[in-house]
């Protein structure tokens, strides 16, 4: 079974900080990855992609993958209450992971 | 450019019953994708077409499922006959290629079903 797990949260943090959001998955062969948005109540937005080990940095977010662990991260750095969504991880089987809740509080 | 529209946006029947849930992609899209989002879950992919072709429909129970792409552009999904376990929003979408290569997803706004 093709898996992707992550935390389901909620993560709380303050704003200004850094939030960093993780997510694992079993397949090796997967090659990409991806990070969504959803608001509650909304559809999935695409924020970053990621396809070599490392870090890739798009404004105030970090996408980090580390394949020999089959882990990818993201940062988001000053965080903000329009951030406050799930975050969804994704591989480029077509597999989401269940997504963690993030709450930024003012 | 218009997104990706669905319709109903919402729909309300009983178990046994029949649906039917409607796609249209963006312009120009060769590839579609049907999710199945069940509330605190992440979507599930129930089929992928790539013009008016099959590419993956390993997850779609297909005794009670079925869709279409008519000419590669519209597709519709139904449900018959409905379950309890079937409520959740389905989730269009569509991107510009598919396959093995990079492809952005984007998504229509989703049909919220509920069976009772």
């Amino acid at each position: 079974q093709k898996e992707v797990e992550q935390n389901s949260g909620p993560l709380s943090v303050p704003e200004g900080a850094i939030a960093s959001l993780n997510c694992t998955y079993s397949d090796r062969v997967s090659q990409s990855f991806f990070w969504y948005r959803q608001y509650s109540g909304k559809s999935p937005e695409l924020i970053m992609s990621i396809y070599s080990n490392g870090d890739k940095e798009d404004g105030r977010f970090t996408a980090q993958l580390n394949k020999a662990s089959q882990y990818v991260s993201l940062l988001i750095r000053d965080s903000q209450p329009s951030d406050s969504a799930t975050y969804l991880c994704v591989t480029d089987k077509l597999i989401f992971g269940t997504g963690t809740r993030l709450q930024v509080f003012p | 450019e218009a997104g990706v529209a669905q319709s109903p946006r919402y729909k309300i029947i009983e178990k046994r019953q029949s649906v039917a849930f409607w796609c249209n992609p963006i312009s120009g899209h060769a590839t579609l994708y049907w999710y199945q989002q069940i509330l605190g879950q992440g979507p599930k992919l129930l089929i992928q077409f790539q013009n008016n072709g099959v590419v993956d429909d390993s997850q779609l129970p297909k005794d009670r499922f079925s869709a279409e792409r008519l000419k590669g552009v519209d597709s519709t999904l139904k449900i018959q006959p409905a379950k309890l376990e079937d409520s959740a929003v389905y989730l269009c979408a569509s991107s510009l290629r598919g396959g093995t290569g990079f492809y952005e997803q984007y998504f229509g706004p989703g049909t919220r079903l509920t069976v009772t």
